[in-house]
């Protein structure tokens, strides 16, 4: 069926560090892809979204690409901030019979001043 | 729009006793989620619905869940009778319709002592 796998975290990085979560999907079709973020005692929120392969969601300084070849919608950014602790999630949904939403695991970020 | 709203927010019972939890989608949302966030199992759909019918609970844990959707505005997901392994945080979702994004409501935190 279809899945999603992210990195494990936690990830720990400095303030205006490069991030990078790789997220790979596994579906039939042709999914649309989200990245949500939670902080801490709320609940998801939607931070960026691709509907077709070479799409490019972006916000709040944060990006990703739909790539169907390597089946992937990395979330990068390019100078994080103590403000983007948080925990990310990957996420597809399918547009076949099942029409489900799917996340992965999780990635918690904590960035150091 | 107020976004997706669920009640109550916290919610501590003893085991054994009934938990109701509710939920108000965003209105003109043809699509209503059930998930279920632990730290062991992370975030797990339960159960979703599609213009008020359900189709696919293959992850309500067992047969003590039980989810209703009476009409596009509300939706109930009851635990009966409760057990202290079902404390967790569960969130309703809604979304407008096939491949789109869902926006999530605030969470009601379970505690069953």
């Amino acid at each position: 069926g279809d899945s999603v796998t992210q990195m494990e975290g936690p990830v720990t990085l400095s303030e205006e560090a490069f991030l990078t979560i790789n997220c790979t999907y596994t579906a039939t079709g042709y999914p649309s892809l989200f990245w949500y973020v939670q902080y801490p005692g709320e609940g998801l929120q939607l931070l960026l979204k691709a509907t077709k392969a070479d799409d490019k969601g972006s916000n709040k300084g944060f990006e990703a690409t739909y790539r169907k070849e390597t089946t992937s919608f990395h979330l990068e950014k390019g100078s994080v901030q103590v403000s983007d602790s948080a925990v990310y999630f990957c996420a597809l949904s399918s547009r076949g019979a099942t029409n489900k939403l799917i996340f992965g695991t999780g990635t918690l970020l904590a960035v150091q001043p | 729009d107020a976004g997706v709203i669920q009640s109550p927010r916290h919610e501590v019972t003893e085991m054994g006793q009934e938990v109701t939890l509710r939920c108000k989608p965003i209105s003109g949302h043809d699509y209503l989620f059930w998930y279920r966030q632990t730290m062991m199992r992370g975030l797990e759909l339960l159960i979703y619905f599609n213009n008020n019918v359900p189709i696919d609970d293959s992850g309500m844990p067992e047969d003590r869940f039980s989810a209703k959707m009476p009409n596009a505005s509300f939706s109930t997901l009851k635990i009966q009778p409760s057990e202290p392994r079902d404390s967790a945080v569960y969130f309703c979702a809604s979304s407008r319709t096939v491949g789109t994004e869902a926006f999530f409501g605030q969470g009601t935190r379970l505690t069953v002592v």
